[in-house]
């Protein structure tokens, strides 16, 4: 069974620019949740997303958005991009229980702001 | 608003020793579950184990366990028979009962092991 799979890895974008990342999650899978991780605010959760529908929302900006497609991968937006959005941005997918379903990460996108 | 507190930044282990990785947490939450994940370098996070707060029990995975002291907010991670793939970043984190995909991350503890 494949894993959770995020596009691109890696990318280099500049301020004011706008970045879209992509994940497709376990098959099966109907949730998918997506964290920044950076060195100074460790992991944070930006929002999830079950069924096409956003299920939990974390405290970012407005910039960051993202929405999911009835095959339930997922994209996030961030627009008008500043320095301090250099992170690791990662996807996890779970079956959506609410309770004790386990959270499958994947392996990433590295966002780097110039 | 829940929070998650390792208070512990780097720990080391000597291979096949035993070492204890701390975790203190805050919730007003009756219904909620805790987990330690394990991050490799440039490799993804796993889900090392779990323990549902209504269960007494401490949880247990091979070498992994944890003590679970619910009304000290206290979930700590034992590693036993330590091994050099355990050398990772480990996170503690917590979720509410009905918070689906909602992680509440503690800053994380590195783990290096010595052969």
């Amino acid at each position: 069974k494949a894993g959770v799979t995020q596009t691109p890895r890696y990318l280099i974008k500049t301020r004011g620019q706008q970045v879209t990342l992509s994940c497709s999650p376990i098959s099966g899978h109907r949730s998918v949740s997506w964290y920044q991780q950076t060195p100074g605010q460790g992991l944070q959760f930006l929002f999830e997303y079950f069924s096409e529908t956003q299920r939990n929302k974390g405290n970012f900006p407005g910039r960051f958005s993202g929405r999911q497609f009835s095959n339930s991968r997922s994209e996030m937006n961030v627009s008008t991009l500043e320095l301090g959005d250099s992170a690791l941005y990662l996807c996890a997918s779970s079956s959506g229980d609410r309770g004790t379903g386990e959270l499958f990460f994947g392996e990433g996108s590295r966002l780097t702001v110039l | 608003a829940q929070t998650v507190t390792q208070s512990q930044p780097e720990m080391s282990v000597q291979e096949a020793e035993t070492v204890t990785l701390s975790c203190t947490y805050d919730t007003s939450e009756s219904d909620y579950y805790l987990f330690w994940y394990k991050q490799p370098p440039s490799r993804q996070m796993i889900l090392v184990i779990r323990q549902e707060a209504y269960k007494q029990q401490n949880a247990t995975e091979n070498r992994f366990s944890v003590n679970f002291q619910k009304a000290a907010k206290s979930f700590s991670l034992k590693i036993s028979d330590s091994q050099l793939g355990d050398a990772a970043m480990y996170f503690c984190a917590s979720r509410k009962g009905n918070q689906g995909g909602k992680l509440i991350f503690g800053q994380g503890t590195e783990l290096s092991v010595k052969p």
